[in-house]
């Protein structure tokens, strides 16, 4: 069964360093996200891909975070100076229509990147 | 703006029970989706069950059903013959089509533990 993967499954960093975190999304899908999970909170929305283009973005989404597709497969979310806070699991997800008919909503999630920033 | 509640922080029950998690929902919108998620202690989350706000039927997979009372707002997982690795976080969701936005918002999660 196709599924979504992340790299790596755990990323340690100094508070200030650049981190890139990897996705691979099921190949026919056409809109990709990346979620945040702070440590015992709820999952909450970064970004939405589709087209080569950011579609949506939340407030957390700021200057220090950006969304690349640099080839037909990989999805990479970088977070330019890393902060203590932005320490979390980090989701990436994949979906093959954008729609309200119940084909159209299954989003499959990646096993997670868990950041942890020093 | 959307808003999901659940106000349930751990839950237990018995192996082999039925076991519901509430979820209460809050939009203006007349077209949303429901979703619920399941997130074991290994960290992913795995997508259990959808239920679209003109959908006349609950939803049903395999052992979790929707109990969606679109009057009451309310969109409760019911997960029937509950087994030992039924035990994790779960996670209701909506999305609504509000002004073209698909932003999904997720609740709090409730923590399901299964006890034999």
């Amino acid at each position: 069964e196709p599924e979504v993967t992340q790299t790596p499954s755990h990323q340690v960093t100094q508070m200030g360093q650049e981190v890139i975190l990897r996705c691979v999304p099921i190949s026919n899908h056409l809109y990709f996200y990346w979620y945040r999970q702070i440590l015992g909170q709820k999952v909450e929305f970064l970004v939405s891909f589709y087209n080569n283009e950011i579609s949506e973005k939340s407030e957390i989404f700021d200057d220090q975070f950006s969304v690349e597709r640099p080839d037909g497969s990989n999805f990479t979310l970088k977070i330019r100076s890393t902060k203590l806070e932005d320490s979390a699991m980090y989701f990436c997800a994949s979906r093959a229509y954008q729609g309200m008919g119940s084909s159209y909503n299954e989003q499959f999630f990646g096993p997670g990147t868990r950041l942890t920033v020093l | 703006a959307q808003k999901i509640t659940q106000t349930q922080p751990g839950m237990f029950v018995q192996e082999k029970e039925a076991v519901t998690l509430d979820c209460t929902y809050d939009t203006s919108d007349q077209s949303y989706g429901l979703f619920w998620y399941k997130q074991p202690s290994s960290g992913e989350m795995i997508f259990l069950i959808y239920q679209g706000s003109y959908d006349e039927q609950n939803a049903t997979e395999g052992r979790y059903s929707l109990n969606f009372q679109k009057a009451r707002k309310s969109a409760n997982l019911v997960i029937s013959a509950s087994q030992l690795g039924d035990s994790a976080m779960y996670f209701c969701a909506m999305r609504s089509a509000s002004g073209g936005s698909y932003i999904p918002t997720f609740g709090r999660g409730t923590s399901l533990i299964v006890h034999p």
